[in-house]
């Protein structure tokens, strides 16, 4: 079955440390997302990929870093500089360019600093 | 930066009723995307809409593009338990720019 999988489903992370949250598609998608997500409220983009090893600034990226060195993965690393780190993160993909535009949803990764 | 505007921010309705809620931009977008969140779930796609004035229908949902293409209308026919959760439009300018999200309308269904 063709999806996005992000994992941990939890993570807990002490004040101070950074961590990286996963995220692998196999739908073949060329662009990737990372947005973040507070109690009631929207999604705001941390950074996204287009395509491999580039990508942008969303319009949140402080104290977060990202690489795409596979058209699969699209890890997030929440650095300790980030100074509000407890949320929920949600990792998509999209095919982009001439193949379409709807962005398909991981399952979420809560993180909870401690 | 560019912004969606979603209305109404959250909504308590009685099962069977029918919903509107809809979504503006100050933006024309070429793609207009409507997505359900369950709770601590990822958002799903509903419907996909690509043309100024299509309507589009999924079950008991459908969603218009808007004629002036700054804005677009989800509609939800005799509500059901299970419709709850957050409803988000999102839009793009063009399949090079990014997708952007609305602030996303939550919906309760009383029994």
């Amino acid at each position: 079955d063709g999806g996005i999988t992000q994992s941990p489903k939890y993570l807990f992370r002490k004040e101070g440390q950074n961590v990286t949250l996963s995220c692998e598609q196999n739908l073949n998608h060329d662009a990737m997302y990372w947005y973040r997500q507070d109690p009631g409220q929207g999604l705001r983009l941390i950074y996204y990929s287009q395509i491999v090893n580039d990508f942008q600034k969303g319009d949140i990226a402080e104290g977060y870093s990202v690489s795409r060195e596979k058209k699969e993965s699209f890890p997030l690393t929440v650095t300790s500089a980030q100074k509000n780190p407890t949320a929920f993160y949600l990792c998509a993909s999209s095919k982009d360019g001439t193949g379409g535009t709807e962005a398909f949803f991981g399952q979420g990764t809560r993180l909870t600093v401690v | 930066g560019q912004q969606l505007n979603q209305s109404p921010q959250s909504m308590f309705i009685q099962e069977g009723e029918d919903v509107s809620m809809n979504c503006t931009s100050s933006s024309i977008f070429n793609t207009w995307l409507w997505y359900k969140q369950d709770p601590g779930e990822g958002p799903v796609l509903l419907i996909a809409l690509y043309k100024a004035g299509e309507l589009t229908s999924n079950g008991r949902l459908t969603a218009q593009f808007g004629i002036t293409r700054k804005d677009s209308f989800l509609n939800i026919s005799a509500s059901i338990p299970s419709d709850v959760g957050i409803y988000f439009c999102a839009g793009q300018k063009s399949s090079y720019d990014k997708v952007i999200f609305g602030p996303g309308t939550s919906l309760s269904v009383i029994p």
